[in-house]
């Protein structure tokens, strides 16, 4: 258990809303990662930080936006809905650099009406 | 650049017969390579990861994987199959080097036969 926890765990929105999904982490890991899970493309990285305020794109980042304002929590942020951003939203930590593996919170499910 | 092919989408076996998941890789560097497990609903769990140091790695659930550098894989086999191991499983990447980011393959639906 890597300590990490999201919210909500399920989601039903409209399109066009703004969404926030929060991960939090208790044990200070530096490095954050959020993903999506879709059939048939397993899991894809959307955002990811090294740290506090040092945040980068994934290969999927196109509307979405993140922030990490502190070390354990890591918003996602949906400025606009829409049905393709319907998908199952997992956040995960390398628990130290070089270590390389990753470990993941429960999930998000999101849909987008 | 990196990534991961997992060959077959859906795999199913009886109960008690060998489990071979297949994965192989594309890597510029000396990779870094995992297998992960998703049960239903729940999040990915990490089985085994390759790091460079034995080629062969045995992981939980008494999964092992051998990495084989000659043929790019990194094929993930348990001996007999328990209707526990019904899963999904996932096959990663990593650069390594202060690169922690991973690419993911595909994922095979693991079905077991009583």
């Amino acid at each position: 258990d890597a300590g990490i926890t999201q919210s909500p765990r399920h989601k039903v929105t409209e399109t066009g809303t703004p969404v926030t999904l929060r991960c939090h982490q208790t044990e200070n890991h530096r490095y954050m990662y959020w993903y999506r899970q879709d059939p048939g493309h397993g899991l894809r990285l959307i955002h990811y930080s090294y740290g506090v305020k040092d945040t980068d794109k994934g290969e999927v980042s196109d509307g979405y936006s993140v922030s990490r304002s502190k070390t354990e929590d890591f918003l996602l942020t949906l400025e606009s809905a829409t049905s393709s951003q319907t998908s199952v939203y997992f956040c995960a930590i390398t628990p130290r650099q070089g270590a390389n593996e990753q470990y993941f919170g429960p999930g998000t499910r999101l849909t987008v009406t | 650049a990196q990534s991961v092919t997992q060959l077959g989408s859906h795999v199913s076996v009886s109960e008690g017969a060998l489990v071979l998941l297949r994965c192989n890789y594309s890597s510029s560097v000396p990779p870094y390579l995992f297998w992960y497990v998703q049960y239903p609903n729940q999040g990915l769990q990490l089985l085994l990861k390759y790091t460079s140091a034995a080629t062969l790695v045995k992981g939980i659930n008494g999964f092992e994987a051998e990495f084989k550098k000659s043929e790019t894989s990194f094929h993930l086999t348990k001996p007999s199959a328990h209707m526990s191991d019904a899963a999904e499983y996932f096959c990663a990447v990593s650069l390594g080097g202060g690169n922690e980011k991973l690419t993911f393959g595909t994922g095979t639906r693991l079905t077991i036969i009583p």
